[in-house]
């Protein structure tokens, strides 16, 4: 059975700390995302990344950073937190193709932070 | 680019047919399009896919019309367990640029 495990179901940080957000995948795959989810607002693309050390933008980075330095693990960064990044996170891993709707996507189970 | 949009919310009783629509002016011309299902505490889940025409399998039927700019997810007979948000992903392209978007998201709520 596929897997997607995020470090954390729950999570509450003070504005102005380091967060850092894990994810794992167990099925060897190329491309991984990262998604917030607000009501009304759907899921929002944070970044991707499509091999090790490769990462992109995708549609709301700012705030955000990414490292990926093994194929399974891939980990969202917030700088500094602030309370406007209080959201679920999202991981997400896919295989092969880059930015396709085609592939399905496996998804974590989220992280809720709350940044006071 | 151009989003994606669905009803915010529907309700139904069992044993009902629902369709839940989702419009994608944008969207681009080789890619798929793809719903997906989520339950309170869960991260989504693939349901169906598909290119053109109708597609159906074991849990729904997708049909898209010949413009590709909508398609509609056709849930038979749903039940108390089908009540979750749905989701559908396209990949909107204007220009060079491709943009994967999931729309905001539907509620559906199945009402005994």
């Amino acid at each position: 059975d596929v897997k997607v495990t995020q470090s954390s179901r729950y999570l509450v940080k003070r504005t102005g700390e380091k967060v850092f957000l894990e994810c794992v995948q167990d099925m060897d795959h190329e491309n991984m995302f990262w998604y917030r989810q607000d009501p009304g607002l759907g899921l929002r693309l944070i970044y991707f990344s499509y091999d090790v050390k490769m990462k992109e933008k995708g549609d709301i980075p700012e705030g955000y950073s990414v490292s990926r330095e093994k194929k399974e693990r891939f980990s969202l960064i917030l700088e500094s937190a602030s309370t406007n990044q209080t959201s679920m996170y999202l991981c997400a891993s896919s295989s092969p193709f880059r930015l396709a709707a085609t592939d399905t996507q496996y998804f974590g189970p989220g992280t809720r932070l709350t940044v006071l | 680019l151009a989003k994606t949009t669905q009803p915010i919310s529907m309700d139904s009783y069992e044993g009902q047919e629902v369709n839940i629509t989702c419009s994608h002016n944008n969207i681009a011309t080789n890619d798929y399009i793809t719903w997906y299902q989520q339950f309170p505490s869960q991260g989504p889940r693939f349901i169906i896919q598909g290119y053109k025409t109708k597609v159906t399998n074991e849990v729904a039927s997708l049909f898209i019309p010949a413009d590709r700019k909508s398609s509609t997810l056709s849930l038979p007979r749903v039940s108390l367990s089908d009540t979750a948000v749905y989701y559908c992903l396209v990949v909107i392209s204007s220009g060079s640029a491709r943009q994967l978007t999931f729309g905001s998201g539907t509620q559906l709520t199945v009402l005994p």
